[in-house]
């Protein structure tokens, strides 16, 4: 299958700071990227569709200032949770797509002290 | 009703048994169906896709019943390996439309 990679594996921060995320399609090109959050024992819950060179979609109760998604490149696209804090700490892991099929990067564990 | 649903388990079964685990969906328009696994702390592999027919891939059987709207997962002899949570995901829309609903898992305990 399709691999998609993601960095930095985790992250540990302080309250207020912000945190960049990086997705990348290694061996196809992703015109759209998924982010999901993933809180313990609850399922992916999609935060956001990112669009190569347009403006992401965020889903219903995400703040679009606050998750800050780039898609740059068809094989990159960028998560920055801007002023972290503890509530935020979760598993985010970003998707790409490749023939209705989505492949999902390793995840990124964020905890915010 | 949740778009997806599935029963959470856990389901704990011996080595070698039989275990089936259904999920349904609530948009009857939907084109794709999916079965994911994910293990503890990692991000979701896609096992099978689900097609209408049904399909098989070695110990592993889907099932598509679009009148009853679910799909279901049949896993025989059952691997240590196996241990893991089960993801039922509907694309509503396919076609290239590539959006998915996830179910909440199903999580798999096979016991030695």
């Amino acid at each position: 299958g399709a691999v998609v990679s993601q960095h930095p594996s985790w992250v540990i921060c302080k309250s207020g700071t912000s945190v960049k995320i990086e997705c990348r399609s290694l061996d196809f090109q992703a015109t759209t990227m998924f982010w999901y959050r993933q809180f313990p024992k609850q399922s992916l819950m999609l935060m956001a569709t990112s669009n190569e060179g347009s403006k992401a979609t965020y889903e219903q109760g995400v703040e679009k200032d606050k998750f800050l998604i780039n898609h740059a490149s068809l094989t990159l696209s960028t998560l920055t949770v801007t002023s972290a804090h503890p509530e935020d700490s979760s598993f985010y892991i970003c998707s790409g797509s490749s023939s209705d099929t989505q492949y999902f990067g390793p995840g990124t564990r964020l905890t915010v002290l | 009703r949740k778009e997806v649903e599935q029963d959470p388990g856990p389901f704990n079964v011996p080595e070698g048994a039989t275990v089936a685990f259904n999920c349904t969906y609530s948009n009857s328009a939907s084109q794709s169906f999916f079965w994911y696994r994910q293990d503890c702390r990692k991000e979701p592999k896609l096992l099978m896709s689900v097609y209408s027919s049904g399909n098989e891939d070695g110990r592993f059987t889907a099932q598509l019943n679009r009148a009853s709207q679910y799909i279901s997962l049949l896993i025989r002899d059952s691997k240590l390996s196996d241990s893991a949570t089960y993801l039922c995901v509907v694309n509503p829309f396919g076609g290239g439309y590539q959006k998915v609903t996830f179910g909440t898992g199903t999580k798999l305990q096979v016991i030695p």
